[in-house]
């Protein structure tokens, strides 16, 4: 069971540019999200879904997009990189309210 | 008023010291809380469940306290392994499957 897989582990952007982190996993759970950790600092929800086909935005969301056409899969959207942007970003999942998340291992994204 | 809050600490302690850690949270009608572990430049992962019984593994023991509306973590005899940052985890009944975070705690265990 490899849990939640998030691609790529780093990524230098410049301003303005575009790009996609990928999450999967592999525990057929309804439930993911996708999280921004900046330095120092708790998690902040950007996204959320509950299921294929149904997303949501959390706390976060402004300057992000999302799809859910899988269980499996959860990718994010990042249109027009900003420096603002530079964060930790993590993909969760979990099957139900009664239990914990199981996180990726994140991405380091940093916007020059 | 956030709704998880924590002591982000850094708390020093020395080898087989007993720490604690609280945890507050705002909505009364919470029903699920966690502890999580994050070690530096890691991804959080879960430490354990926290029960209204309360419930220990092994040198940890966490307890809820619902009239108070908080949440305690207890480390016996510590570890230079338990340097981390512990992060308080509550699931606010009235939004869906989201947890709440709370901002974390550093523990940090010297030799």
């Amino acid at each position: 069971n490899a849990g939640v897989t998030q691609t790529p582990k780093f990524r230098i952007l410049k301003i303005g540019q575009s790009m996609t982190l990928q999450c999967t996993q592999d525990m057929n759970h309804n439930y993911m999200y996708w999280y921004r950790q900046d330095p120092g600092m708790g998690l902040k929800l950007i996204y959320y879904s509950v299921g294929a086909g149904i997303t949501d935005k959390g706390e976060v969301p402004n300057g992000y997009n999302v799809s859910r056409s899988t269980t499996e899969d959860f990718p994010l959207r990042l249109e027009l990189a900003a420096p603002s942007q530079t964060s930790v970003y993590f993909c969760a999942s979990s099957r139900a309210r009664e239990n914990g998340y199981t996180f990726g291992s994140g991405t380091r994204l940093t916007v020059v | 008023r956030k709704e998880v809050e924590q002591d982000p600490g850094p708390f020093n302690v020395p080898e087989g010291a007993t720490v604690a850690f609280n945890c507050t949270y705002s909505n009364s009608a919470s029903q699920s809380f966690f502890w999580y572990r994050q070690d530096c430049r890691k991804e959080p992962k879960l430490l354990m469940s926290v029960y209204s019984s309360g419930n220990e593994d092994g040198r940890f023991t966490a307890q809820l306290n619902r009239a108070s509306q908080y949440i305690s973590l207890l480390i016996r005899d510590s570890k230079l392994s338990d340097s981390a940052t512990y992060l308080c985890v509550v699931n606010p009944s009235n939004a869906g499957n989201m947890l709440t975070f709370g901002g974390g705690t550093r523990l940090m265990v010297k030799p």
